[in-house]
C-alpha cells in the first residue's frame, strides 16, 4: 500500500466549475503537508502548506484531517491555467528521507 | 524563485558513456534529494543525503550513485548509460521538515 494516496484521475472541469481533490496518509506521526503543483515536462512547485485549521489563499482552499489521516484542496472558479498535476506531499518527520510524493491528480480545464 | 540549479538541462548520450548531472543550491539547505520521473508518470526517489558525507539509496533501485563532499552541490553520476536510463531527473534540496524546492531537471536520452 502506498503511503501516500490521491484521487485518481484525470479530472476534466468546465471554466467556472469548482474541484476537490483528497489525499490520504498512512503515517499518524505526519508532521507537515504539502500541495504541490507540477505543469507538462516542468518541476513540481509548491502551491501551498496544508495547516491543522486549514487555509485559504485565493480560489485555494486546503484543510487537514488528522482523525481521518486525510488533507484536500478544493479549487474555486477554475481557470484554464489551473490545468496541471497536482501532487500531494507528506512530511512523516522520522528521521529519514520526509517528503513523500503521492502519484498525483490530473487536472484539465477546458473552456 | 528557488535558489536551485541543474545542469545540463538536457542531454543525448550515446550508450556505454559516463556521465554526470550536476545540481547545486545556495540556501544552505542539509537535505538534498534526486527523484527520477518518466513522462505523465509518478516522481520516483533514487538517492537522498541528509548533509555531507551522508548519502542514502531511496525507493527506487537505481544503478546511479551520487555524492556530498560540499552541501550545496549533490552530483549523479551513471557510470555506464543505457537506453533504459532515458528520463528525467529532478534534484530536490529542503530544510529541515518543510517544503523541497526542486531544479529545473535534467531530461537525459540514451541512445
Amino acid at each position: 500500500r502506498k503511503e501516500v494516496e490521491q484521487d485518481p484521475g484525470p479530472f476534466n472541469v468546465p471554466e467556472g466549475a469548482t474541484v476537490a481533490f483528497n489525499c490520504t496518509y498512512s503515517n499518524s506521526a505526519s508532521q507537515s503537508f504539502f500541495w504541490y503543483r507540477q505543469d507538462c515536462r516542468k518541476e513540481p512547485k509548491l502551491l501551498m502548506s496544508v495547516y491543522s485549521s486549514g487555509n485559504e489563499d485565493g480560489r485555494f482552499t486546503a484543510q487537514l484531517n488528522r482523525a481521518s489521516q486525510y488533507i484536500s484542496l478544493l479549487i474555486r472558479d477554475s481557470k484554464l491555467s489551473d490545468s496541471a498535476t497536482y501532487l500531494c506531499v507528506v512530511n512523516f518527520g522520522n528521521s529519514g528521507y520526509a517528503l513523500n510524493f503521492g502519484k498525483g491528480t490530473s487536472l484539465l480545464v477546458t473552456p | 524563485e528557488a535558489d536551485i540549479y541543474q545542469t545540463p538541462r538536457y542531454l543525448v548520450i550515446g550508450t556505454g558513456k559516463k556521465i554526470t548531472l550536476e545540481c547545486s543550491q545556495t540556501m544552505g539547505h542539509d537535505k538534498m534529494y534526486w527523484y527520477q520521473q518518466d513522462p505523465g508518470m509518478e516522481l520516483h526517489l533514487i538517492h537522498y543525503s541528509y548533509g555531507v558525507n551522508s548519502t542514502e539509496k531511496g525507493d527506487l533501485s537505481s544503478e546511479s550513485t551520487v555524492s556530498r563532499i560540499r552541501t550545496e552541490h549533490f552530483p549523479l553520476t551513471l557510470e555506464s548509460a543505457r537506453p533504459s536510463h532515458t528520463s528525467q531527473y529532478l534534484c530536490a534540496s529542503s530544510p529541515e521538515n518543510t517544503e523541497a524546492f526542486f531544479g529545473q531537471g535534467t531530461r537525459l536520452t540514451v541512445v
